[in-house]
């Protein structure tokens, strides 16, 4: 068990939707990723929140949001979604806010989008 | 534009042998190379990591070695035990433009070690 606590495990919803993932990163750490999962891209690294800030943006669609909040937990909104944002969304962690800090991954949210 | 690429796709090793799997990568900004396992159903889990100041990194069964002028990676499991079957990645990062960026993937190893 990473200490990463993702929810819900899993969400089917379908096209033109709006949903939201919640992450809890390990006590703490100040730091969340969000990456994305499917087989045909691998695993994409999607953002970066440190300390409740932006840190480092990678293939996030603009579609896609995040944020992390006081708390430190952090949340993934995707809207008008469609059938290709299938996939496994894993949220993770570290102390730091260098990607050089080990990263903890959580269990992952599976959307399934009909 | 794929900056990590890792062979094979899928690997069968025997119980007690070598598994070997290889990333190339492209971008000459990185300077942190990990290795992930993932195991069904879970999360990736860091297993060993590397910077290119050194050629070889050992932690038990596990070996990174690192060719930094044909940027080119490699892990290598010894005497390869059926608990070590799962899926394995290759990664990247480094800081371009003085902020820090996210890991870079490879495609992922599926590893099978038959009893």
């Amino acid at each position: 068990d990473s200490g990463v606590t993702q929810t819900p495990k899993h969400l089917i919803t379908a096209t033109g939707q709006r949903v939201t993932l919640r992450c809890s990163p390990r006590s703490g750490d100040l730091s969340v990723y969000w990456y994305q999962q499917s087989l045909d891209q691998g695993l994409q690294f999607l953002i970066q929140y440190y300390n409740g800030e932006e840190r480092a943006k990678g293939n996030i669609l603009e579609r896609f949001s995040a944020q992390q909040f006081p708390d430190l937990h952090s949340e993934l909104n995707l809207s008008s979604l469609e059938l290709g944002d299938s996939a496994l969304y894993f949220c993770a962690s570290s102390s730091g806010g260098s990607s050089y800090n080990e990263q903890f991954f959580g269990p992952g949210t599976r959307l399934t989008v009909l | 534009q794929q900056q990590v690429k890792q062979s094979p796709q899928s690997l069968i090793v025997q119980k007690g042998g070598i598994s070997i799997i290889n990333c190339a990568y492209e971008n000459t900004a990185f300077d942190y190379f990990p290795w992930y396992q993932q195991f069904p159903g879970k999360g990736p889990a860091l297993l060993i990591a590397i910077r290119p100041d050194v050629s070889e990194k050992k932690e038990g069964r596990f070996t990174i070695s690192f060719n930094k002028s044909a940027k080119q990676f490699s892990l290598h499991i010894m005497d390869s035990q059926p608990g070590d079957s799962a899926t394995y990645f290759c990664a990247a990062t480094g800081n371009s433009g003085g902020g820090a960026d996210g890991l870079t993937f490879g495609k992922g190893t599926h590893l099978i070690i038959q009893p």
